[in-house]
Order: C-alpha cells, then structure tokens, then sequence
C-alpha cells in the first residue's frame, strides 16, 4: 500500500506565477489536510477536505490560495500570483477517519521556492 | 495563538542517554500524537495517546499526558544517532472538527 503521494517534490517559481501541488492520499483515505512549514518554524494547519467538500479552511491565507479534492485525482493545493514569503514546505496528509480521532499520514512534502 | 509550546527547543544529548521533551497546548483535546520529522523529509508518526490514558509505550519511546496540566512528554530511552530529528506534538480539540494544532518542535541532535 503507497504512502500519501506529493508531487513535484521541489518546485520553483517566479514571483506572480501559479504554484499548483499536488496530494494523492493513501488508497482508502477519504480525509485530506494541507499543512505549511515555513523555515525555521512548526507546521501549521490550512486545510481539511473530503472528497469533494472543504471542511475546515480556517488556517488558508484569505486570497490567493485555494484547494481542492475533487471525486477523481488528488487533491490540489492551489497558491495564485505567488510571492517570496509563499516559500515554505507545504505538507499533506490523509486519514482514513476524521481528523480528531485518528492518525494521520504525512506525505513527503512540496517545497517551494519563489524567486 | 492556540500553536502549542514544545521545550527544550534544542536539545543535544550522547548516544545511550534519555532525551525528554515537553509539550503543552491550551485546549481540551482527544488525543495527542507525536511525529518525527527528519531533516528535509516528510513527518513520521510515532505514537498516540487519547485523552483517557496517562501513558503509553512503543519501543524506546514513552508518552506521558496530564490533562490536569495540559502537558505531554516524550522520551526516547538509549538514544541512537539515528533519532537525530526534529520532534512535534499534535493535538485534536473536543469536537469531532476540532482544530488540530502542531508544537514548534523539538529538534533532537545526538551525538555519536
């Protein structure tokens, strides 16, 4: 049974382009999270979806990002018009139950990197 | 902020002694679950432990909650350089949507 799958691994971008990553949850899982690591920091919270439902987007920047997790294909973690202070590690994870009451398993990560 | 505290921040130890470290958070919780990040990868998960347990074992490591104290540790008994890492707790809220929040971390250098 795979892990929880990101890709790209590394992504670089310029200063207003898109920056689209990428989730595919283990097989089985129908709970999505997106977490942020800035360097240096913790991990915080963005996003909790379902299949087709956001949850809890409480931890999202207000503009600019968005996500997703459509029936079908991974969920999408969506950053608009990038700037440098987006760099981070962004983090997925995915659980078979809901969040509050089981483990979660973390993907390997995206970093980003905006020039 | 609702972000937990983790203490030590740093903590630097020889192979074959204990490494403790601290968690604490401000909410009522479910459950409280500690992850391994090593360096430039993804997080592991290590242990759980609910609300109604006060310990709990797996291997090397120990997790101790107080929810009097709303506080968690964990220790890793004979440490190995390979535990070199950084070290976060989670912890859910009371409702079954509840916020889950990570601590700062702990990062763990031991030394061979």
């Amino acid at each position: 049974n795979a892990g929880v799958m990101q890709n790209p691994r590394h992504l670089v971008r310029r200063r207003g382009q898109e920056a689209r990553l990428r989730c595919s949850p283990m097989k089985g899982h129908s709970h999505v999270y997106w977490y942020r690591q800035l360097p240096e920091e913790g991990l915080k919270f963005m996003v909790y979806l379902q299949k087709e439902n956001i949850i809890d987007e409480s931890g999202m920047p207000k503009e600019r990002f968005s996500a997703e997790f459509p029936k079908e294909g991974p969920s999408i973690l969506r950053i608009q018009q990038v700037v440098r202070g987006d760099s981070a590690a962004y983090f997925c994870a995915s659980s078979p139950l809901q969040r509050s009451t089981d483990t979660q398993y973390f993907g390997p990560g995206t970093r980003l990197t905006v020039l | 902020s609702q972000q937990g505290e983790e203490d030590p921040q740093a903590l630097s130890i020889q192979e074959g002694e204990n490494a403790t470290m601290n968690c604490s958070y401000k909410t009522s919780i479910n459950n409280l679950q500690w992850y391994r990040q090593n360096s430039g990868r993804g997080l592991v998960h290590l242990i759980l432990i609910r609300s109604n347990e006060r310990e709990k074992h797996s291997g090397r490591l120990r997790v101790t909650l107080d929810t009097s104290k709303k506080s968690s540790s964990l220790l890793i008994t004979a440490s190995r350089a390979a535990d070199t890492a950084s070290y976060f707790c989670q912890y859910a809220g009371g409702t079954s949507y509840g916020k889950l929040t990570f601590g700062q971390g702990t990062i763990l250098t031991v030394h061979p």
